[in-house]
């Protein structure tokens, strides 16, 4: 079977670093999604990993292990409209795109 | 390129009654996928098609069904709706069912409210 998890909840101050954490269990691997989704909004794409490592884009940075089906998001000098919810997304073999149930980000001034 | 479209945006129905939600997805885009959203449970995934066919289904009863046409716009339909059924019912095209070109560009969604 295929199972994906992430923490609920976490919360952090403006201009701080917070690491969300996301493992997962499939049946193949064909890459990593993550996705932010705002209150009231569609998920909109972040990142995607295929190969082992770090991925930086501006503020944002993604992480794979496949060895030990892990991943993590990392997101740098925290805003407050990084306030929302994070998706943990794996396109496994021959199988649709599941996602975890989401990590609700609170970013505090 | 415009975005993924879903019609309607909000509906109401009482148990018992059936619902028909379309999705057109990104021009270009062969893959569609339908998402199930409710608070607590995440995006629940229900079923992909990729070219006319059924690629993947969820764990979902068989009152949840759906398809995909020659220019990869897609229904689902629910029929027999219960109160559990209201939710946040999101479609995503992709350009492929698999790999990078499987990022998912998501529609705003239909909401619907069963009484």
């Amino acid at each position: 079977g295929q199972n994906i998890d992430q923490p609920t909840e976490m919360t952090a101050t403006e201009g701080a670093i917070v690491q969300i954490n996301c493992t997962y269990q499939t049946s193949g691997f064909n890459g990593l999604f993550w996705y932010q989704q705002h209150a009231g909004e569609a998920p909109t794409f972040l990142s995607y990993n295929v190969l082992d490592g770090l991925e930086e884009k501006g503020r944002f940075s993604s992480f794979l292990s496949r060895s030990k089906g892990y991943s993590y998001l990392l997101l740098k000098e925290l805003q407050m409209k990084d306030s929302a919810s994070y998706l943990c997304a794996v396109s496994g073999a021959g199988t649709a795109l599941i996602f975890g149930k989401g990590t609700t980000l609170s970013v505090s001034s | 390129k415009a975005g993924v479209t879903q019609t309607p945006r909000y509906l109401i129905k009482t148990r018992g009654q059936q619902v028909t939600l379309s999705c057109s997805p990104i021009s270009g885009h062969r893959s569609v996928s339908w998402y199930q959203q409710t608070p607590g449970q995440g995006l629940q995934f229900l079923f992909e098609y990729f070219s006319e066919t059924q690629r993947n289904k969820g764990n979902f009863p068989g009152r949840f069904s759906g398809r995909q046409f020659s220019n990869s716009r897609s229904e689902m339909n629910v029929s027999t709706l219960e109160l559990g059924d209201s939710a946040l019912y999101l479609c995503a095209s992709s350009q492929e069912p698999s790999g990078r070109r499987n990022e998912q560009f998501f529609g705003p969604g239909t909401r619907l409210t069963v009484l």
